[in-house]
């Protein structure tokens, strides 16, 4: 196992655009989380899973928002009519249960609303 | 809103040992400490944790106070490698991370 894959890395968008992330967690972890990072401010918590269901959502997740986990394995974000504010790091972690040894990072997508 | 204060920048020369101070002056009996860290264009990592005995690890050691009011990120031996913002936060076992804004440690030859 890898750790925690994002894809893509980066994604260019022009604004009014509809955008998807994916990201693949660790495979034995039950919980997976989204966050997201602006420059120089640590990372925000948007929401997070334990398998499929969604137990908590940020009031950062306006309703162009939306996460999937559909299988309980890896999870989609997709952002609608994407504005220039929501020029972002994306960051998803996964961990065992509540996570009270760590969370697992990936490296990230990077959106850019033009 | 963050538990816990950092200072916002710290140098270390080196091959010293890094101290970074966190203070929680207004940590539950049930929170622990966190360390994580994040190096530039990379998603954070986690570092340690610790309740109220101190901790060590192969990356760091953590030293909490006995009131468990402040507790200190030790790295024994900088390397350039350890240029990273770090983030000290506390939570119960069943709380999520909530990062506040870290210290930018910088390394220096």
């Amino acid at each position: 196992d890898t750790g925690v894959s994002q894809d893509p890395r980066h994604k260019i968008t022009k604004r009014g655009q509809n955008v998807t992330f994916r990201c693949d967690p660790i495979s034995e972890h039950n919980r997976l989380y989204w966050y997201r990072q602006t420059l120089g401010q640590g990372p925000e918590f948007l929401t997070y899973f334990q398998n499929e269901a969604q137990l908590e959502k940020s009031r950062l997740l306006s309703d162009r928002f939306s996460a999937e986990r559909p299988k309980g394995s890896f999870s989609t974000l997709e952002i609608q009519r994407t504005e220039q504010g929501d020029s972002a790091m994306y960051l998803c972690a996964s961990s065992l249960n509540d996570g009270t040894y760590g969370y697992t990072f990936g490296s990230g997508t990077r959106l850019t609303v033009v | 809103d963050a538990k816990t204060t950092q200072p916002p920048s710290m140098d270390c020369a080196e091959g010293r040992a890094a101290n970074l101070p966190c203070n929680h002056s207004t940590i539950s009996g049930n929170e622990y400490v966190y360390w994580y860290r994040q190096i530039h264009s990379q998603g954070p990592q986690y570092i340690i944790h610790g309740l109220k005995n101190n901790e060590t690890n192969e990356m760091a050691s953590l030293i909490i106070t006995e009131d468990r009011k402040s507790s200190t990120l030790i790295l024994p031996h900088a390397t350039l490698r350890d240029t990273a913002v770090y983030y000290c936060l506390v939570k119960t076992s069943y709380d999520k991370v909530i990062f506040g804004p870290g210290t930018s440690l910088s390394v220096i030859p």
